[in-house]
């Protein structure tokens, strides 16, 4: 049982390639989340999904796509990648039972330079 | 709207001594309130939860910690520190309302210090 895992660990793209942050559990979870964490700022909802084929946008969607065709995985899309998506992007899934009162079970997380 | 203060960027304590991190909030409706804990370069993990009932809650690791509504708080507390407990700490909270969307506070540094 691996929980979540994120893939690449680390990433150092130019301003304007785009790239897919891949996340994966086999928890058979439904619930699945993107984050960014900023010094300071503590985590910010990118996107969310409650099941396959339903995503939804969080707190900072914008320059960010997600789609998700299967329950394991939910990758996350930068379009065209500009310096100020320079973070560090964490993928969490939890079960939806009892209106959301599941802890979330975190990847350990990608860190994405964008020069 | 909708948010998750914690007003202490970093807390120092002496090994041995007891700690208190703290956590308000505001949201509408009755919120479910969690704690997660940071090393670094991983992931969070959960620590623990309030959903309901007793307002004292106890979670992994020796920690625990007390729901108050009247004054929107969920302070984190354990009574006797330990070096290892040094990392980085986050409340976050799930608003009964928007079950899918958690907001996170901007953490607090816990230092210990032997």
């Amino acid at each position: 049982n691996a929980g979540v895992t994120q893939t690449p660990k680390f990433q150092v793209l130019k301003t304007g390639q785009s790239m897919t942050l891949q996340c994966a559990q086999d928890m058979n979870h439904e619930y699945m989340s993107w984050y960014r964490q900023d010094p300071g700022m503590g985590l910010r909802l990118i996107h969310y999904s409650v099941g396959a084929g339903i995503t939804d946008q969080g707190e900072v969607p914008n320059g960010y796509n997600v789609s998700r065709s299967t329950t394991e995985d939910f990758p996350l899309r930068l379009l065209s990648a500009a310096p100020s998506q320079t973070s560090v992007y964490f993928c969490a899934s939890s079960l939806t039972g009892d209106r959301g009162v599941q802890p979330q079970h975190f990847g350990d997380g990608t860190r994405l330079s964008i020069l | 709207a909708q948010s998750v203060a914690q007003p202490e960027d970093q807390v120092n304590v002496a090994e041995g001594n007891p700690l208190t991190v703290k956590c308000t909030y505001s949201v509408s409706g009755n919120p479910y309130l969690f704690w997660y804990v940071q090393y670094p370069n991983r992931g969070l993990q959960f620590l623990l939860k309030y959903i309901t009932g007793d307002n004292l809650v106890k979670g992994s690791y020796g920690f625990e910690a007390e729901f108050n509504k009247s004054q929107t708080s969920f302070h984190l507390k354990k009574p006797s520190a330990l070096v290892s407990d040094s990392a980085l700490y986050f409340c976050a909270v799930r608003p009964y309302s928007s079950a899918s969307k958690i907001i996170f506070g901007s953490g607090t540094r816990l230092s210990i210090r032997p």
